[in-house]
């Protein structure tokens, strides 16, 4: 049983395509996360999101939203791919931003190759 | 910037050894400081973590050291194991207000045999 989890596993596009990972949980979490892992395994937070708010890293491009169909699903939506976009994605989510208990689970991954 | 700093970025270590991964922060506003592992291929997966009200945390071989005065914390894993052999991460976060973790830039440990 797959508490976060993400598909595609891997992902292999052309520049300029737009493109979609997407994200659930069945943890009952509030909160969902995405994070960005480059070649060199710097993990880099893009978004934090809750039915409430939307916090983005200010250092992510607007070619990057997420979009949340309910709290279980956060989606990273990716326009007009680049070359430095290719990375690993990881989703994870928390049980509440601001509780006592914020451990935050990880998914597997999503592996994203631009060509 | 980065807002975390993890050293070193590789350690081996011999079986039944201890390991050693520091980690500091300039954030005062930091109030929540996990470790995570990563193995080849997978999700980060938390360890162990530590709030600032304490200055030690154990969990089996794994213990968290920290000083707030000094704004560092360390993992420390005893009795190291081959199977330990993964990638560290350090982070922090403002859990009271986003919980955005802030990660290290890893730490590689090798556990040879």
């Amino acid at each position: 049983d797959t508490a976060v989890s993400q598909t595609p596993k891997y992902l292999v596009t052309q520049m300029g395509n737009d493109k979609s990972i997407k994200c659930e949980q069945n943890l009952g979490h509030d909160t969902m996360y995405w994070y960005k892992q480059d070649s060199k395994k710097f993990l880099k937070i893009m978004f934090s999101y809750n039915n409430k708010e939307l916090i983005i890293n200010e250092t992510v491009p607007n070619r990057f939203s997420p979009k949340s169909p309910d709290k279980a699903h956060l989606n990273l939506h990716i326009n007009s791919l680049e070359l430095g976009d290719s990375a690993v994605y990881f989703c994870a989510s928390s049980p509440e931003r601001g509780a006592v208990t914020d451990t935050q689970y990880f998914g597997p991954g999503t592996r994203l190759t631009v060509l | 910037q980065q807002q975390v700093k993890q050293s070193p970025q590789s350690l081996i270590v011999q079986k039944g050894g201890i390991s050693i991964i520091n980690c500091a922060y300039e954030n005062t506003a930091f109030d929540y400081f996990p470790w995570y592992q990563q193995f080849p291929g997978k999700g980060p997966a938390l360890l162990i973590a530590i709030r600032p009200d304490v200055s030690e945390k154990k969990e089996g071989r794994f213990t968290i050291s920290f000083n707030k005065s000094a704004k560092q914390f360390s993992l420390h894993i005893m009795d190291s194991q081959p199977g330990d052999s993964a990638t560290y991460f350090c982070a922090a976060s403002v859990a009271s207000g986003a919980n955005n973790l802030f990660f290290g830039t890893g730490t590689r440990l090798t556990v040879i045999p």
